[in-house]
């Protein structure tokens, strides 16, 4: 079973806000990804990155931002959120080699007012 | 470009029964893998299997199964005697490549599957 995980689950908050979306993963997994699920259940690569101090933007444009100093964490920040934002958020890892799966956390529901 | 696509948005039928949910997919690459998630309430997607493109030996896991069929690009997933457990939004992915050339999954839009009593 894949060991990776995201806090907070559910996100309520004002326009306006800066907030951090967290992600960690214990695998060792140099391979992270961020998805935003819309209502409609399509997955959007937002943001993705081979390992440290990488990062790339995936195919869907986001006003979010991402880092990567340690291995095992990728956490997400949206400097001004807005009630474009509300979305669910999902975080993903794979391990080394060509195009292997990837497990999911459980993701964020963030909701913006 | 790569594209996954799940024609059947949504399907219900009564515990018991065997539901197929069918994936077509679209590459140039003459490598790839192909994946199905399950999504349950829950949020979180789950690995089910991922087959690569040399192998189309039609995979059996319990009551589940797949068909993979590249002449005409499918990898079809059929639940047998199906449960209320079942139940949840089932995607079908595709391994792809970004602009940036790094890999990616590529997604059908999914299948939400209800499994009623």
């Amino acid at each position: 079973e894949a060991d990776i995980y995201q806090t907070p689950r559910y996100l309520v908050i004002g326009t306006g806000k800066k907030i951090t979306l967290e992600c960690s993963q214990t695998m060792g997994h140099d391979k992270m990804y961020w998805y935003q699920q819309d209502p409609g259940m399509e997955l959007h690569l937002i943001h993705y990155s081979y390992g440290v101090n990488s990062t790339e933007k995936g195919d869907l444009s986001s006003e979010s931002t991402v880092s990567r100093i340690r291995t095992e964490h990728f956490p997400l920040t949206l400097e001004s959120a807005r009630p474009s934002h509300t979305s669910q958020y999902l975080c993903a890892s794979s391990g080394p080699g060509h195009l292997n799966e990837q497990f999911f956390g459980p993701g964020t529901r963030l909701t913006v007012l | 470009a790569q594209k996954v696509t799940q024609a059947q948005t949504e399907i219900s039928v009564v515990e018991k029964e065997d539901v197929t949910l069918d994936c077509v997919y679209e590459t140039r690459d003459t490598t790839y893998y192909l994946f199905w998630y399950k999504q349950p309430p829950s949020g979180e997607l789950v690995f089910l299997i991922r087959r690569n493109s040399f192998d189309e030996q039609n995979e059996i896991s319990g009551r589940y199964s797949w068909n993979f069929q590249k002449s005409t690009s499918s990898f079809n997933f059929t639940i047998t005697a199906s449960q209320v457990v079942d139940s949840a939004v089932y995607f079908c992915a595709l391994s792809g490549i970004t602009q940036g050339g790094s890999e990616k999954l590529v997604f059908g839009k999914g299948t939400k599957l209800t499994v009623n009593p």
